[in-house]
Parts: structure tokens; C-alpha cells; sequence
């Protein structure tokens, strides 16, 4: 089955830099990446995904990179919050018939510090 | 904007007492998944749906757990007998399926004294 390695498990940053969180998957015939926020009490919320017939894709403060022949994909966020503080999950899946399942990273818990 | 109910959003009691955990998936999402999640684990696939049929339910324990969909509206986690080390945080998230998003609620907080 799929295995997602996420890194790094807990980051630190000032406000106004850059996020970096990386992912590695093991199942080449994987194309679906989500990634989502956790907040504190609550459930995983979707900011973003992409799939591998694209390799980058940004939505304003936010852009994920795919690179399918190293099986890895990444997680940007520029000019980070302290709303940006919380938990993300990167996830991968199949998309043909009968796929139906994401398998997660562990989490990297963002801080970022004003 | 729709969102995925879950009742009860917390639950403490007694080993061995049965613990019953509901999800009304958004409307028209015909895929349903309960997860668990664990500070050891992360987030765990127990189970999941599709149009109200049980794909899969290899991760779950298998004498103590049952997931069902009654209804369209409804999904229904049962442990029976509930064990201290069931203790973690339940979510139930619905989509559309093959590679689609899934969308989370915010999740049953389970304590098994």
C-alpha cells in the first residue's frame, strides 16, 4: 500500500517568512495530493491540492510543488501568520475506479512567531 | 458553506460501556470515512462508504467496532465493548470519491475510563 513520510514534524518560523513542509510518497501510481490545516479542536480542513498532471499550483499565500519523478511534493506558504499557526497533513490517493482512499504524513506543527 | 456534523463532540465513559458516534455527511456526498486520530498514530482509515455500501472496514477491530449508513444522511460508528486504549479523537469526513476531496468535520473526542 501507500506510504507518505512528512518533514519536518515540528517548524518554527518568525512572522512574514516562508513555510516549507515536504512529503515523500511510495505508490507511483498515486496523483491526488491534498493538503490540510488542523486547528486546535477541530477537523482537518482542505487548503489546497493538486494533481500530477500539473506540477505547481498556488493559491495566494499558498502554493504546493509536485515532483512525480521523485515522488515527493511540498507545501509553500509565504509571508506566514499567526493564523497560520496549526497543524498540517499531507495526503496521497489514487484516482481510477475504486479508489477511494487518502493515506496521510504524520503532521508538521507549524508556529509561526510574531 | 456545508460542513460534516458530528455528534457527540465529546464522550466520556466507563470501560465496557458502549459508545455510539454519529455523522450526517454533506448533502449529496456519496463517500463516507471514519478516521481515528492519535498523538502515536496520526490519522487512521477505519472505515468508509460508498453510496451507503461498506468498501472497507479493514482498519478497524473487528469484534469491537461496527460502522454502518442507515440512511444517506446518517453514519453511525458503534464500540462495543469500549476499551481504555479506544481513547482518542473520531472524525468522520465525506466526498465525492475517486480522488476527490474529503471534507472533515470537527470530530468525536472519545475518553474510555
Amino acid at each position: 500500500g501507500e506510504n507518505v513520510e512528512q518533514h519536518p514534524s515540528t517548524l518554527s518560523v518568525q512572522e512574514g517568512d516562508s513555510a516549507v513542509i515536504k512529503c515523500t510518497y511510495s505508490d507511483s501510481a498515486s496523483n491526488y495530493f491534498p493538503w490540510y490545516k488542523q486547528e486546535l479542536g477541530k477537523g482537518p480542513q482542505l487548503i489546497i491540492d493538486i494533481r500530477s498532471n500539473v506540477g505547481e499550483k498556488k493559491d495566494q499565500r499558498i502554493a504546493v510543488t509536485l515532483n512525480k519523478t521523485a515522488k515527493h511534493f511540498s507545501l509553500h506558504i509565504t509571508e506566514t501568520q499567526p493564523e497560520d499557526s496549526a497543524v498540517y497533513f499531507c495526503a496521497a490517493s489514487r484516482t481510477g475506479a475504486g479508489s477511494y482512499q487518502l493515506t496521510f504524513g504524520k503532521g508538521t506543527k507549524l508556529s509561526v512567531i510574531p | 458553506d456545508a460542513r460534516v456534523t458530528q455528534t457527540p463532540r465529546h464522550k466520556v465513559t466507563e470501560m465496557g460501556q458502549e459508545v455510539t458516534m454519529r455523522c450526517q455527511p454533506i448533502l449529496g456526498h456519496n463517500t463516507v470515512f471514519w478516521y481515528r486520530q492519535t498523538m502515536m498514530q496520526g490519522l487512521e482509515l477505519l472505515a468508509y462508504f460508498r453510496n451507503r455500501a461498506p468498501l472497507d472496514d479493514s482498519g478497524m477491530p473487528k469484534d469491537r467496532f461496527s460502522a454502518e449508513m442507515p440512511d444517506a444522511t446518517l453514519a453511525t460508528l458503534k464500540i462495543q465493548p469500549s476499551e481504555p486504549r479506544d481513547s482518542a479523537v473520531y472524525f468522520c469526513a465525506s466526498g465525492l470519491g475517486q480522488g476527490r476531496p474529503q471534507h472533515f468535520g470537527d470530530g468525536t473526542r472519545l475518553s474510555i475510563l
